[in-house]
């Protein structure tokens, strides 16, 4: 079965830190583009990051760059979104998924993250 | 990185044909023909339906099609049934390697 599962959400106080990890199984995650996306509650998808297979390129999207990095594991098959200087406009649920272009498929269940005092 | 834009709603009963346009830019939509769309049923995650302008993954009903004329993409919903009523989100890539979103569509099957 195609899955992946994230993990590593939660509470973080602003300026905080965090690090989301996704884990992939069921494809060949070696040979595919990750990207990260979220939706903040309430509100429409966003792009916020993609990484090419071997993570040699990384792309962000304006509101991210330079606080967040996007980085793989080919050996674990696992995703990972390091998240720094956070904002309470980062609270948002955050996928992961898999795709060349905008073909996002499969998705995974999320992982919440919250950004309060 | 402006977001796509598209109607916040649209409905229709069942049976009939709904149409739910994607407006953006020379930049995006226009520029390239990688638009997707995605359904999102509430607390679920999304699901892909339409690809490259056009192209349906196996398993998406042929009643859903896609199209592009200039900087604006369409999604046609065709027979409508009670099972589509879902937010519905196009994708397109764009210049300096980005992608970007709509800000979604609610359809309501009346």
């Amino acid at each position: 079965e195609v899955q992946l599962v994230e993990s590593g959400g939660g509470l973080v106080q602003p300026g905080g830190s965090l690090r989301l990890s996704c884990a992939a199984s069921g494809f060949t995650f070696s040979t595919s583009w990750m990207h990260w996306v979220r939706q903040a509650p309430g509100k429409g998808l966003v792009w916020v990051s993609r990484i090419n297979t071997d993570g040699g390129t990384t792309i962000y999207a304006d509101s991210v760059k330079g606080r967040f990095t996007i980085s793989r594991d080919n050996a674990k098959s696992t995703l990972y979104l390091q998240m720094n200087s956070l904002r309470g406009e980062d609270t948002a649920v955050y996928y992961c998924t898999s795709g060349a272009s905008t073909r996002f498929d499969p998705w995974g269940q999320g992982t919440l993250v919250t950004v309060s005092s | 990185q402006s977001a796509l834009t598209q109607p916040r709603s649209v409905s229709g009963s069942p049976g009939q044909s709904v149409t739910i346009s994607c407006s953006g830019t020379s930049s995006d939509v226009g520029a390239y023909n990688y638009v997707s769309w995605y359904q999102q049923n509430p607390g679920k995650a999304p699901k892909l339906m339409i690809y490259d302008v056009s192209k349906r993954p196996s398993g998406v009903p042929d009643r859903f099609s896609g199209s592009k004329s200039g900087n604006t993409a369409s999604l046609t919903i065709s027979g409508l049934q009670a099972e589509d009523e879902a937010d519905y989100y196009c994708c397109s890539y764009a210049d300096t390697y980005t992608l970007v979103f709509g800000g979604g569509t609610k359809l309501t099957v009346l």
